[in-house]
Order: C-alpha cells, then sequence, then structure tokens
C-alpha cells in the first residue's frame, strides 16, 4: 500500500514556463513534507519543505502547496529551466511518529529549451 | 565536511554471496537510512537507525541485516545476495525531523 504517491511519472515543460509537480498521500499522521531532485548517478538532493501547519514555503523559483484536507502537495518551479531537468521526489514523515521518511515514485521532468 | 559517504560505488556479486556496505556520516546525525532505489518503484526504505545501537525495520527489510554500532557510521549487510537485490542503494542521514541528507549511492550488481 503506497502511502506516497507521485501519479505522473514524467513532465515536459517549456523552458520560462511554469513546472507544477504533484504528491498525494493517505496518512495521516505525516505532519512533514519534503521535495528532492536527484540527477542521474548521483543521490537526491533537498530542495524544499513544508511542515503541516503552513499552507505555503517559498525559497526562490521553488514554492511549495499543501493542501491537507486534500492529502495533496505540489511543488511549483517558475520559471522553469533546462538544468531543473531531473527525477523530483517527494517525502512524507511522521514525526510523532517512528521517523520514517517515505518517499513516492518519483517524476521524471524534462525542461525543453 | 564530506557529508554523507558511501563505500563501496560499485559491486558486481555473485548469487549466493554476501557483502558489506558501508555509510559514514560527519555532521553528527541521530538519524540514518538506507534506501534502495528501483525503476518506477522510486525510493524504498531498507532499514533505519534512531541512534547508536538501534535499529528498526523500514518497507522492504527481508534480505538484508543492519548494524549502527558508532554513531557516525550505518553497515548495510547482504548475507545471500539474490539477483532481486539489484539496484543502486543509498545512504542518508538528518538531525530530529529535519531535511535528509543522502550519499551519492552504490550501484550494485547480483548475477
Amino acid at each position: 500500500d503506497q502511502q506516497v504517491k507521485q501519479n505522473s511519472p514524467s513532465l515536459s515543460v517549456q523552458e520560462g514556463r511554469i513546472s507544477i509537480l504533484n504528491c498525494d498521500y493517505t496518512n495521516s499522521m505525516f505532519d512533514y513534507f519534503l521535495w528532492y531532485k536527484k540527477y542521474p548517478a548521483e543521490g537526491p538532493t533537498f530542495l524544499i519543505s513544508i511542515s503541516s501547519i503552513k499552507d505555503k514555503n517559498e525559497d526562490g523559483r521553488f514554492t511549495v502547496f499543501l493542501n491537507k484536507s486534500a492529502k495533496h502537495l505540489s511543488l511549483h518551479i517558475v520559471p522553469s529551466q533546462p538544468g531543473d531537468s531531473a527525477v523530483y521526489f517527494c517525502a512524507a514523515l511522521s514525526t510523532s511518529g517512528t521517523y520514517k521518511y517515505i518517499f513516492g515514485t518519483g517524476t521524471r521532468l524534462k525542461v525543453l529549451a | 565536511n564530506a557529508g554523507v559517504t558511501q563505500t563501496p560505488k560499485f559491486r558486481v556479486l555473485k548469487t549466493g554471496q554476501s557483502m558489506t556496505l558501508l555509510c559514514a556520516q560527519d555532521m553528527n546525525h541521530e538519524y540514518m537510512y538506507w534506501y534502495r532505489q528501483d525503476p518506477g518503484m522510486g525510493l524504498r526504505l531498507i532499514h533505519y537507525s534512531v541512534g547508536e545501537g538501534t535499529t528498526a525495520k523500514g518497507e522492504v527489510p527481508d534480505g538484508y541485516n543492519v548494524s549502527r554500532l558508532k554513531k557516525q557510521n550505518f553497515l548495510l549487510g547482504l548475507e545471500s545476495a539474490a539477483p532481486s537485490q539489484t539496484s543502486v542503494y543509498f545512504c542518508a542521514s538528518s538531525e530530529m525531523g529535519l531535511a535528509l541528507f543522502f550519499g551519492p549511492g552504490t550501484r550494485l550488481t547480483v548475477l
């Protein structure tokens, strides 16, 4: 039973436009969410996070939105750049539980020049 | 600071052989994790540790064992490797409730 789902395996976006990556979760105990970026042959790198007490967090070109009632979060990248082409993973954590970070299956973003 | 390092980077095993993957972190983090990445499956948690001397099972623990004898090291063992364990293995560490920091990965092939 997948607790964190990324239903879009891939996404193509034109350079300069907005990229929107989506993530759904099922466990209402999750209270901290993270996005990671992964290039081939490298480890994932942390991008941005959000606590369940917030509904939005921004860091430069990256914004994460959290809709707790829908158990849905999204990552917006504006403007998208060719260097953003990578696989993006969302992850969820229950800070009052076992501290297991559970990841989605990833979305491959391709930004076209 | 080196962050999270993993040894080895690549390894090829025959079915039934054993090996140990070593993870080391120099950030004094309490929490350490082992994940495997397979196509279409994302990152799946194998085992994790919430402090020196502790270990716990993740989502896919079967066929693996772990040890955390020192705070900075987290070892992942395969006692009898199987082709289904062909994967890329990532170690990660974190402080309580904060972002995970990942190592560069170990690519393991079991023939």
